[in-house]
Parts: structure tokens; C-alpha cells; sequence
């Protein structure tokens, strides 16, 4: 089975720290997602990447920036962490046309 | 309006019940996800459906891709089913990114 790994399950961060989420897959997956998932808004989409170095926006990219110099590890990146960013971030994978595989989560709260 | 609607936003049941989750949707798609999340966050992908009908177990998915509509079936529901229920399409655009529904909040009384 494809696993998605991600490095915290909890994490408090305080405000303008600078914040590392890491996900890693052990598939060779091609693509890596970046989610956020908060009541009321459902899932949105804040960033992925087809291949290595390559990224693209989601949908709410502002605030964020990503990382991916290997194919396996994607990374998220909160430059200047701040209150309204607190939420359950969500990293998953795929192979085209084969599925998607999600990572437990990490509850990111910043205080 | 959102591009996935989901129905109903809510569901209880008692146990052994036959449920039926909708998914309707405003593009054209590759493929379409039903996803589920237990609290406490995790996600599970039940099924992907590009087309017909796919069962697991007590689960059953099927798809309508002329009337852009899906449906999820739990037959003999339990307890243990009860969890939010995702519905996800890709688009046809040719990329791999999904887009949700708000999902379906499901509680099976035992």
C-alpha cells in the first residue's frame, strides 16, 4: 500500500515563526498535494507539483510557499505564520489516472 | 454555486439501514473520488469512478456521467460507518487536482 507520511500529527506555532510541514510518499508518486481543511470551507487546494522543483498555486496559495527537490518529499512552508492559518493541513499523492493517497494530517494551531 | 454539491449535508440512520449519499457536479470530469475522514482527520479513498458502478465489501459507488451525478451506498450500515463522506471530481483539464464537496456528515445509531 502507498503510504503518505506526514511529520506531526499536532503542532503550536506562534505568530511570525516560520513553520516546516513535511510529507513524504514511498510510491514514486508523481504529483503532491497541499490541502486545508476548515469547518464550514471543506478542503482547498494551497499548492502542488507534478515533478521535482516543479510547483504550482492551488487556491489559496497566499502565505504559503512549497518545496520539492525530491520526488518523494514535499514540503510546506509558512513563512510568517499567523493566527488565521491555524487548521488541519492535508497532504496527499497520485499517479495519474491511479488514485489518491492522503497523509493523516497535521492540526497546525498558531497562538 | 459550488462546482460539487453534496446531499444531504447530514444523515442518521439506525444501524442495518440502507444509505444513499448524492454527488452531483458542473464540469466535465476524468474521474470521481468518494472519499471518507473519521474524526480525528485522516482520509481514506473508498473509490475512483470514471464510469459505471464499483463495489467493496458493503460499499457501492456508482456514476452517471450524462447526468453528471453519483451516488455512495452502504448497505447493512454500522456503527463503524459513521464518518464524513467526501465526493471529489478531476476535472477534465488534464491535471490530477480535485475539487470538493462540502461533505456528508453520516451517524449510525446503533
Amino acid at each position: 500500500d502507498v503510504k503518505v507520511t506526514q511529520s506531526s500529527r499536532y503542532l503550536v506555532k506562534r505568530t511570525g515563526e516560520k513553520v516546516f510541514l513535511e510529507c513524504v510518499q514511498d510510491m514514486d508518486h508523481e504529483n503532491m498535494f497541499w490541502y486545508r481543511q476548515d469547518p464550514g470551507l471543506g478542503l482547498r487546494l494551497i499548492y502542488f507539483s507534478y515533478d521535482v522543483k516543479m510547483k504550482e498555486k492551488g487556491d489559496i496559495p497566499e502565505g504559503y510557499s512549497v518545496s520539492r527537490e525530491k520526488k518523494e518529499r514535499f514540503s510546506l512552508i509558512l513563512e510568517s505564520a499567523s493566527t488565521n492559518q491555524t487548521s488541519m493541513y492535508l497532504c496527499a499523492s497520485s499517479m495519474n489516472n491511479y488514485g489518491y493517497t492522503f497523509g493523516s494530517g497535521t492540526r497546525l494551531t498558531v497562538v | 454555486k459550488n462546482e460539487v454539491e453534496q446531499s444531504p449535508q447530514n444523515l442518521t440512520a439506525q444501524e442495518g439501514e440502507f444509505i444513499t449519499i448524492n454527488c452531483s457536479y458542473s464540469v466535465g470530469i476524468s474521474a470521481l473520488h468518494w472519499l471518507q475522514q473519521h474524526p480525528g482527520g485522516g482520509i481514506v479513498s473508498l473509490f475512483m469512478l470514471s464510469s459505471g458502478k464499483k463495489k467493496h465489501g458493503r460499499l457501492i459507488a456508482t456514476i452517471n456521467i450524462q447526468e453528471k451525478h453519483s451516488s455512495l451506498h452502504i448497505t447493512a450500515s454500522h456503527p463503524r460507518d459513521s464518518a464524513v463522506y467526501i465526493c471529489a471530481v478531476v476535472s477534465n483539464f488534464g491535471n490530477e487536482k480535485l475539487t470538493f464537496g462540502t461533505g456528508t456528515r453520516l451517524t449510525i445509531i446503533p
